[in-house]
């Protein structure tokens, strides 16, 4: 049972490139996530998709896309990464009720330079 | 309280010790409360997801009560051991969402042989 995957594990971009991180889940998730974690600050979410077919911003959209293909994908766009974008990435999906908890992907550290 | 705040920012106890962290947080509009176990090099793991006030929910040696009114949980470690060395995550919901979670930055536990 794989649970949450993203790709990639690493990268590195350069300023102003422009990359998509991945995530799938497999265990029939409604919502997915995607955080951001930076030394010193709690998990902050980038976007969420609530259901299949619906986005929306979380508390850092800034410089960021997502798209929610299907049920199971929900991936995270860089169009012009800066490296205030340095950071790692977490997916994460829930069945999406009152007391579900998350489920996270094993993350994605991010270097812009 | 505006935000998610966790205390200590981190612990460091003996084998044996029995201790416990503090998450408190905004009394409006609440939802649940989220509790992570979050080890080094991993992702972030559920421990518990609370609703309704005066929840108490104990997982083997670990245990957190819920205060939804004053706005505060405890989360308690009975007899640490060394393998329960991790940083410990609080959540709750904002933004009157079911699907936005406000994280704490943690507590930074460290279980000494």
């Amino acid at each position: 049972n794989a649970g949450v995957t993203q790709t990639p594990k690493f990268q590195v971009l350069k300023t102003g490139q422009s990359m998509t991180l991945q995530c799938a889940q497999d265990m029939n998730h409604n919502s997915m996530y995607w955080y951001r974690q930076d030394p010193g600050m709690g998990l902050r979410l980038i976007y969420y998709s609530a259901s299949e077919g619906t986005t929306d911003k979380g508390e850092v959209p800034n410089g960021y896309n997502v798209s929610r293909l299907n049920k199971r994908e929900f991936s995270l766009r860089l169009e012009s990464a800066a490296p205030s974008q340095t950071s790692v990435y977490f997916c994460a999906s829930s069945e999406g009720v009152g007391d579900s908890p998350l489920h996270f992907g094993n993350g994605t550290r991010l270097t812009v330079t | 309280i505006l935000n998610v705040e966790q205390s200590p920012q981190s612990l460091h106890v003996q084998e044996g010790d029995s201790t416990n962290f503090t998450c408190s947080f905004p009394s409006s509009n609440f939802y649940a409360l989220h509790w992570y176990r979050w080890e080094t090099a991993k992702s972030p793991e559920a421990l518990f997801v609370m609703t309704l006030n005066g929840d108490e929910k104990k997982k083997g040696r670990i245990s957190a009560t819920l205060n939804t009114k004053e706005g505060y949980s405890y989360l308690y470690i009975k007899g640490s051991q060394p393998e329960d060395s991790a940083t410990y995550l609080c959540a709750r919901n904002s933004g009157g969402s079911n699907y936005k979670l406000t994280f704490g930055k943690g507590t930074l536990l460290t279980v000494n042989p």
